[in-house]
């Protein structure tokens, strides 16, 4: 069964950085590109950022570029978002999901999603 | 503002067919595949559709999608309560690079 256990949400302050993580198991992680997808409270999905498989692609959000980094350990199944700079407005409910695709690159179809992790930026 | 645009709700009773639709431009929909997901409430979203009209394992032939220009839609047959829903369409956008959604349709099934 494949599984995506995010961790690492919290209140943190305007200015202030955050890493969350995401751990998988269920299926080949060094074959999927991986991503993350945020949603504000009772707003709607957002995409923040993308990676390939072996890491050579990565893209992010037009409102998370230069201050968000996304990367991920092969060896430990787990992907990782580092957030920088943060703004009130990057409160969101933070989801890692699977890409679709086993070629390595991504498609933007996610079919395999976490439960989130709550970040919340205020003062 | 999202780059895709859904209704903000749709409505029918039990049994009935209803369609959802999402509008977007030529450098997303008019050149990239669609998908679609349902987002139950207080849970992640599934997929339900993929490279347009594509079904992941799982998904009942109840619901269907299709693409015509710029535009796709979402249509779903034999409506269930278990539907109601939060239901948003996505795909890649060339000119930002990177993967865009719509603002969301809320599905209520009378």
């Amino acid at each position: 069964e494949v599984q995506l256990v995010e961790s690492g949400g919290g209140w943190v302050q305007p200015g202030r950085s955050l890493r969350v993580s995401c751990g998988v198991s269920g299926f080949t992680f060094h074959d999927y590109a991986m991503h993350w997808v945020r949603q504000a409270p009772g707003k709607g999905l957002e995409w923040v950022s993308g990676i390939s498989s072996n890491s050579g692609g990565i893209d992010y959000g037009d409102s998370v570029k230069g201050r968000f980094t996304i990367s991920r350990d092969n060896a430990k199944n787990s992907l990782y978002l580092q957030m920088n700079s943060l703004r009130v407005e990057d409160t969101a409910l933070y989801y890692c999901a699977k890409d679709i695709d086993g070629s390595g690159y991504y498609s933007g179809y996610f079919d395999h999603w976490g439960q989130g992790t709550l970040v919340t930026v205020s003062s | 503002q999202s780059v895709l645009t859904q209704p903000p709700s749709v409505s029918a009773t039990p049994g009935q067919r209803v369609t959802i639709s999402c509008s977007g431009s030529s450098s997303n929909i008019g050149s990239n595949y669609v998908s679609w997901y349902q987002q139950l409430p207080g849970t992640a979203p599934k997929l339900l559709i993929y490279d347009n009209n594509k079904r992941p394992s799982g998904i009942p032939d109840r619901f269907t999608g299709s693409k015509s220009g710029t535009s796709a839609t979402l249509g779903i047959t034999g409506l269930q309560t278990g539907d109601e829903a939060d239901y948003y369409c996505g795909t890649w956008d060339t000119s930002l690079s990177g993967v865009v959604f719509g603002g969301g349709t809320k599905l209520t099934v009378l």
